[in-house]
């Protein structure tokens, strides 16, 4: 099977630019979740998508929000960027079905570097 | 404070010798994950484990889940260069259960010298 895939891989912004990022998750896996990761603050998690609604989010603003496709591939927006916006964005995918006593495994992605100048 | 602590936070050890890392969460925990990540790079995955007394190994590297203590602990036997990276415990708590939101530990950032 192949892995969790994102594109791009790199990229460079300017300060009140939009970006939009893209995840495809493993074949058979409806979770996705994002993390944004920095050298201060570590690993994040920002939101989960499952069957295309949103699962669960976590404290970040409004400028970061996300979507998920019938297909289960996920996109996530960053509007109006900021210079602390800088990190590596990851993206995780699971099976993600809610059933009693069950945990899923989640794979990562090789994420996204996002520059921001 | 953290959710999640690891400790320690770096390792140097030479080439052949054991190491731990331990991760204590402050809350209870659902399930526990270990990853390995090479920096800048995406996470890969090592272990999960859900129950405790748990214990899975992969090749050289065994976890283990105390549910008492809610800590677990990564210990690589006769340690290899291939080895070093960072190494991130993640977990659920009970308040989110089983979806998809992981609170990560700052990571373990591990040196193997030949």
């Amino acid at each position: 099977k192949a892995g969790v895939t994102q594109t791009p891989r790199y990229l460079i912004k300017t300060r009140g630019q939009q970006v939009t990022l893209s995840c495809s998750p493993i074949s058979g896996h409806r979770s996705v979740s994002w993390y944004q990761q920095t050298p201060g603050q570590g690993l994040q998690f920002l939101f989960e998508y499952f069957s295309e609604t949103q699962r669960n989010k976590g404290n970040f603003p409004g400028r970061f929000s996300g979507r998920q496709f019938s297909n289960s591939r996920s996109e996530m927006n960053v509007s109006t960027l900021e210079l602390g916006d800088s990190a590596l964005y990851l993206c995780a995918s699971s099976m993600g079905q809610l059933k009693d006593g069950q945990r899923y495994e989640q794979y990562f992605g090789p994420g996204t570097r996002l520059t921001v100048t | 404070s953290q959710e999640l602590e690891q400790s320690p936070q770096s390792l140097i050890v030479q080439e052949g010798k054991n190491l731990t890392i331990n991760c204590t969460s402050s809350k209870t925990l659902y399930g526990l994950y270990w990853y390995k990540q090479k920096y800048g790079e995406g996470l890969i995955f090592l272990m999960m484990l859900q129950k405790g007394g748990e214990e899975k190994s992969h090749e050289k590297i065994t976890a283990k889940l105390d549910e008492k203590k809610q800590q677990s602990s990564l210990h690589i036997t006769a340690s290899q260069p291939s080895h070093a990276g960072i190494y991130l415990c993640g977990a659920t708590h009970r308040r989110t259960g089983n979806t998809g939101k992981l609170i990560f530990g700052q990571g373990t950032t591990l040196q193997v010298k030949p």
